[in-house]
């Protein structure tokens, strides 16, 4: 089983400002088979990457991703109102597993 | 528009069984292959099964292996999940998504409270 290793675990900043979320790998993930999710309280996960840079139907180019083998980031270039949440990534070489989640606070 | 509907949750004692529903629409059901995946209350998501598009193959997490099992019916583009055994810990909401690999979309998932 491979598991993700998401940092940080919280991540406080103010609207306007660049988020850059970390998820590492304990083997590495064939075929940059990896995804990101964003998760809102009392909300469904929305897919915002996959193939660990491809952006999903209607997500927003302020987020990016990048990475490949057993590190990988997601990057939200300028932070929106609506964009604090909580992260997770996610990969599918093997047996799905989700990292632990890294939450983005207003600071 | 893809619609993914989960049903079945509901309060169950420890050593109970729940079978969970998930109906889909919006999308060639039978071509895809379907997942389940569980958050805890305030706690992050898990993959719990999965099962290829005309159900001959399916995997568990180890967590659930021997007391869950999953299943699909293309007709009626239905996706189960039968619970066995259940225990506190498998205390979650259960959320059904199509996906070879990245899960989209998500249904609104089914709460499964397991306690005395």
């Amino acid at each position: 089983e491979i598991v993700l290793t998401q940092s940080p675990g919280t991540l406080s900043l103010s609207p306007g400002e660049r988020a850059t979320l970390s998820c590492r790998a304990s083997q590495s993930v064939s075929s940059s088979y990896l995804a990101w999710y964003q998760q809102k309280p009392g909300q469904t996960p929305r897919l915002l990457i996959y193939g660990a840079s491809s952006r999903a139907t209607g997500i927003p180019d302020r987020f990016s991703g990048s990475g490949s083998g057993t590190d990988f980031t997601l990057t939200i270039s300028r932070l929106e109102p609506e964009d604090f949440a909580v992260y997770y990534c996610q990969q599918y070489g093997s047996s799905p597993s989700f990292g632990g989640g890294t939450k983005v606070e207003i600071k | 528009e893809v619609q993914l509907v989960e049903s079945g949750g509901g309060l169950v004692q420890p050593g109970g069984s729940l079978r969970l529903s998930c109906a889909a629409s919006g999308f060639t059901f039978s071509s895809y292959w379907m997942h389940w995946v569980r958050q805890a209350p305030g706690k992050g998501l898990v993959w719990v099964s999965r099962i290829n598009s005309d159900g001959s193959s399916t995997n568990y997490a180890d967590s659930v292996k021997g007391r869950f099992t999953i299943s699909r019916d293309n007709a009626k583009n239905t996706l189960y999940l039968q619970m066995n055994s259940l225990r506190a810990e498998d205390t979650a909401v259960y959320y059904c998504a199509p996906g070879r690999g990245w899960f989209d979309p998500w249904g609104q998932g089914t709460l499964v409270t397991v306690s005395s």
